[in-house]
């Protein structure tokens, strides 16, 4: 059974650095193909994809948000860590993570977690 | 202002037959797959279509999905209550060389 939990802080203050953490069972992010990403969601609006990491350590990120992002990986500990530096109020929202099986292609995010929600105020 | 266009809202009565479009481009739609995303008020997402037309397991044959050039469309017959949710599609996009989402569809049952 696939499983992802998201950790972190429900609250930042802006210009904190947000670190959020995936951990997930299941699956091995070694295996060929799998990839773990985060996505987000301001409250009543949209998804927005932030980044993704391959089982080879391959690295992927939102354009508009790269200066921002850093995505690792803990195999040994089935984990995913994404940093997100200098908050703002408008990164207030729900942070998923999302599995992208083997055989997937790059939107096929096939298990999620429940999503953790972050807020930014002083 | 979502790289995918999707209309806001779509309205539906118990047993009809509803689509909800999403219109994006060359450099996305139009290269790639689609995905559909089925999403109720304080849960996660659940993929509903990927690969443009496959279904996963579990997800009923109500839900059926297509493409044409740059723009594809969900459609659910036999609409009924529990299909109430938010709709979203998504893509590959090879000039961000990332997913993109549509802006979501808000799913009424009347």
């Amino acid at each position: 059974q696939v499983t992802l939990r998201e950790s972190g802080p429900a609250l930042v203050k802006p210009t904190q650095t947000l670190t959020l953490t995936c951990t997930f069972s299941g699956f091995s992010l070694t295996t060929n193909g799998v990839c773990v990403n985060w996505i987000r969601q301001p409250p009543g609006k949209a998804l927005e994809w932030l980044a993704r990491i391959d089982w080879d350590d391959d690295k992927y990120y939102n354009t508009s948000l790269k200066t921002r992002l850093t995505i690792s990986k803990d195999t040994s500990r089935n984990q995913v860590v994404l940093t997100m530096t200098n908050m703002d109020p408008l990164d207030t929202g729900t942070y998923y993570c999302a599995r992208i099986p083997y055989d997937g292609s790059g939107t096929h995010f096939d298990h999620w977690g429940q999503g953790t929600l972050v807020t930014v105020s002083s | 202002q979502s790289v995918l266009t999707q209309p806001p809202s779509a309205s539906g009565t118990p047993g009809q037959r509803v689509t909800i479009s999403c219109f994006g481009s060359s450099s996305n739609i139009g290269t790639g797959a689609v995905t559909w995303y089925q999403q109720f008020p304080g849960t996660a997402p659940r993929l509903l279509i990927y690969r443009s037309y496959d279904r996963p397991s579990g997800v009923p044959d109500r839900f059926s999905g297509s493409k044409s050039g740059t723009s594809a469309s969900l459609a659910i017959s036999g609409l009924q209550s529990e299909d109430e949710a938010d709709y979203y599609c998504a893509a590959w996009d090879d000039s961000l060389n990332g997913p993109v989402f549509g802006g979501g569809t808000k799913l009424t049952v009347l």
